[in-house]
């Protein structure tokens, strides 16, 4: 089993929905949350980042961890076909193999104008 | 500030020759990375290195080695290239532990293809 699950999706909206992405982990001990934003033929870039459980906004963008139930989520408020891409779900723990991230496979949103 | 720079950006390698992927870091980042990402695999770990001077496999290091040349630069190679290293090829960089963010996230290149025939 993979430590962290994430739907690969592709996943394909209208211009201004809500889209939900998810991911799943296994182990407890992940306290440093993030996501990545890859386009294209592109590098992954640091979207959001979040040390434990809560919310954390920027923008159209908000991140949700829930540690009880080890799920964490991006929502992206009326998403724009710039936000076509692939996202990676990121995690690392505090003091267990620190040195190491663990990613998900990466969802793929398309974003129809 | 360039952040994590790659070279080269595309690169065709015959089956059996090497080649050197070079990375640097302007962000005086720890901790450094190399990682390969194939559809349907994800990210995956060759190496890394997380001080100057160390370095340690992660997932899937063989067929490759790492030099940590100093703490800006560090580089991967393919001594004996198969088709099978036909891949995305990403440096990363972290920065100190504990340090807010960049302590606790990591910043990639924007990454080297490396076709093999």
């Amino acid at each position: 089993q993979k430590e962290v699950e994430q739907d690969p999706g592709p996943l394909s909206v209208p211009e201004g929905a809500i889209v939900s992405l998810n991911c799943t982990y296994s182990n407890s001990a992940f306290q440093y949350f993030m996501w990545y934003r890859q386009y294209s033929r592109k590098g992954p870039e640091l979207l959001m980042y979040t040390y434990s459980s809560g919310n954390k906004e920027d923008g159209r963008f908000t991140a949700q961890v829930d540690k009880s139930s080890k799920y964490i989520s991006l929502f992206i408020r009326d998403s724009q076909p710039s936000d076509s891409a692939t996202y990676l779900c990121a995690m690392r723990g505090e003091l267990y193999n620190f040195n190491k991230f663990y990613f998900g496979s990466g969802t793929k949103l398309n974003v129809k104008p | 500030n360039a952040g994590v720079t790659q070279t080269p950006k595309f690169q065709v390698l015959k089956t059996g020759q090497s080649m050197t992927l070079q990375c640097a870091q302007d962000m005086n980042h720890n901790s450094m990375y190399w990682y390969r990402q194939d559809p349907g695999m994800g990210l995956r770990l060759i190496y890394y290195s997380a001080s100057e001077g160390t370095t340690d496999k992660g997932e899937v290091p063989n067929g490759y080695n790492v030099s940590r040349l100093n703490k800006r630069e560090f580089s991967l190679r393919l001594e004996s290239a198969a088709p099978s290293q036909t891949s995305v090829y990403f440096c990363a960089s972290s920065g100190v532990r504990g340090v807010e963010v960049s302590g606790n996230t990591i910043y990639f290149g924007e990454g080297s293809w490396l076709t093999v025939v």
